[in-house]
């Protein structure tokens, strides 16, 4: 066990629905990201905050938005969903910005129908 | 795009055997590298990293192997076992980002 907690596990949603992702980061972690996974794409880099503020920034689109909240989980917003977005998103922790392992939690499965 | 990638998608190991996953990475700025595992329905495993100063770094059973000549890394595990089966990812953590190669997949052959 990572330590990093994710919900919902699963979640199945219509197109054009606006879903949020919820993470609990290992405890004493200050820097929260997020990764999506599919089959084609394999692991992309979405985002990444740390102790509240947004450090870095990947492949997200404009329809997703992050944020981390004071008592450092974070929640990742989902909106006008596409059967493309179908994936399994990856919150992962780590103790500083930089130069430290990620631990990341057993994802949420989104499927988009 | 990607700064590291693996050799191999697929990786078919008999139990007992020493297992080596071989990754390349492109950016020779990159001071960083971590191996993770990832099972089924899991997310991935942080297995073992090395820094850029260092050329090995050994764990329990594995073994980070870093060639900053030739833009090398890899991961060797000792005496495979069933449990090892798995997608082996190399990351490369760089201005913040970690960035995924596309994995070798391990099958450990009974």
């Amino acid at each position: 066990d990572s330590g990093v907690t994710q919900t919902p596990k699963h979640l199945i949603t219509a197109t054009g629905q606006r879903v949020t992702l919820r993470c609990s980061p290992r405890s004493g972690d200050l820097s929260v990201y997020w990764y999506q996974q599919s089959l084609d794409q394999g692991l992309q880099f979405l985002i990444q905050y740390y102790n509240g503020e947004e450090r870095a920034k990947g492949n997200i689109l404009e329809r997703f938005s992050a944020q981390q909240f004071p008592d450092l989980h974070s929640e990742l917003n989902l909106s006008s969903l596409e059967l493309g977005d179908s994936a399994l998103y990856f919150c992962a922790s780590s103790v500083e910005a930089s130069d430290s392992p990620l631990h990341f939690g057993n994802g949420t499965r989104l499927t988009v129908t | 795009g990607e700064s590291v990638g693996l050799h191999l998608p697929t990786l078919s190991v008999q139990e007992g055997d020493n297992s080596i996953i071989n990754c390349a990475y492109s950016n020779s700025a990159s001071d960083y590298f971590i191996w993770y595992k990832q099972e089924s329905g899991k997310g991935p495993q942080f297995i073992i990293d090395i820094r850029s100063n260092m050329d090995k770094r050994q764990g329990q059973r594995v073994t980070v192997l870093l060639n900053k000549t030739v833009k090398h890394l890899s991961l060797q595990i000792a005496a495979t076992q069933p449990g090892d089966s798995a997608v082996y990812f190399c990351a490369d953590l760089n201005d913040y980002k970690l960035s995924f190669g596309a994995g070798t997949t391990v099958t450990v052959r009974a």
